[in-house]
């Protein structure tokens, strides 16, 4: 039983295309985040989801959108691709805000040509 | 803000060799601190973490001691074995209420050869 699941695993588009990522858990969590690693493998931040709302953004561009349908899924639309967005996006969760142990995903590439 | 500085690699080593890697951090509280393994093709994974000062990590072989006065969380194996080799980042936890998150280091990557 995969316990955060994301899709696609890999994903090759245009630039200016607008394209999503879906994420999943099955573990009951209430919080879910979304991160970036560049090609250097640094990890940063983008979104933090707790109980569907919103709690943190970290200065992402606006082209960015998260959507948290319910607690379980966390969804990630890009408008406008860009080549710098080219990256391995990865989701986690987290029983809560405030836990320490974060689950992640296995990852989505997103390539942009 | 907070941030984690990590040894820079790659780390390569043979199998039964004794692994550190370096980890420092600054912050302003008293942030837990964590090491995560991310293997080949997968998502990170929590290894170890440490809440308190002089708090010991451990897992899989794997030790890391919380050092206040010197803002260190060190790993370190006795003996490493190809099964290992992965990339190993340092983590700690700062903010607080909703604004908890981790912030990681840049990631070491260990090859460990037969």
């Amino acid at each position: 039983d995969t316990a955060v699941s994301q899709t696609p695993k890999y994903l090759v588009t245009q630039m200016g295309n607008d394209k999503s990522i879906k994420c999943e858990q099955n573990l009951g969590h209430d919080t879910m985040y979304w991160y970036k690693q560049d090609s250097k493998k640094f990890l940063k931040i983008m979104f933090s989801y707790n109980n569907k709302e919103l709690i943190i953004n970290e200065t992402v561009p606006n082209r960015f959108s998260p959507k948290s349908p319910d607690k379980a899924h966390l969804n990630l639309h890009i408008n406008s691709l860009e080549l710098g967005d080219s990256a391995v996006y990865f989701c986690a969760s987290s029983l809560s805000p405030v836990t320490d142990t974060q689950y992640f995903g296995p990852g989505t590439r997103l390539t942009v040509l | 803000g907070d941030s984690v500085t990590q040894m820079e690699g790659p780390v390569t080593l043979s199998e039964e060799a004794f692994l550190t890697i370096n980890c420092t951090y600054t912050a302003t509280g008293y942030p837990s601190l964590f090491w995560y393994v991310q293997y080949p093709g997968e998502g990170l994974q929590l290894l170890l973490k440490a809440t308190k000062a002089d708090d010991k990590g451990s897992n899989k072989g794997f030790e890391a001691t919380y050092r206040k006065e010197t803002t260190s969380f060190h790993l370190e194996k006795g003996s490493v074995q190809v099964s290992d080799s992965a990339v190993y980042f340092c983590a700690l936890s700062e903010g607080g209420g909703s604004n908890y998150k981790l912030t990681f280091g840049k990631g070491t990557l260990l090859t460990v050869n037969p």
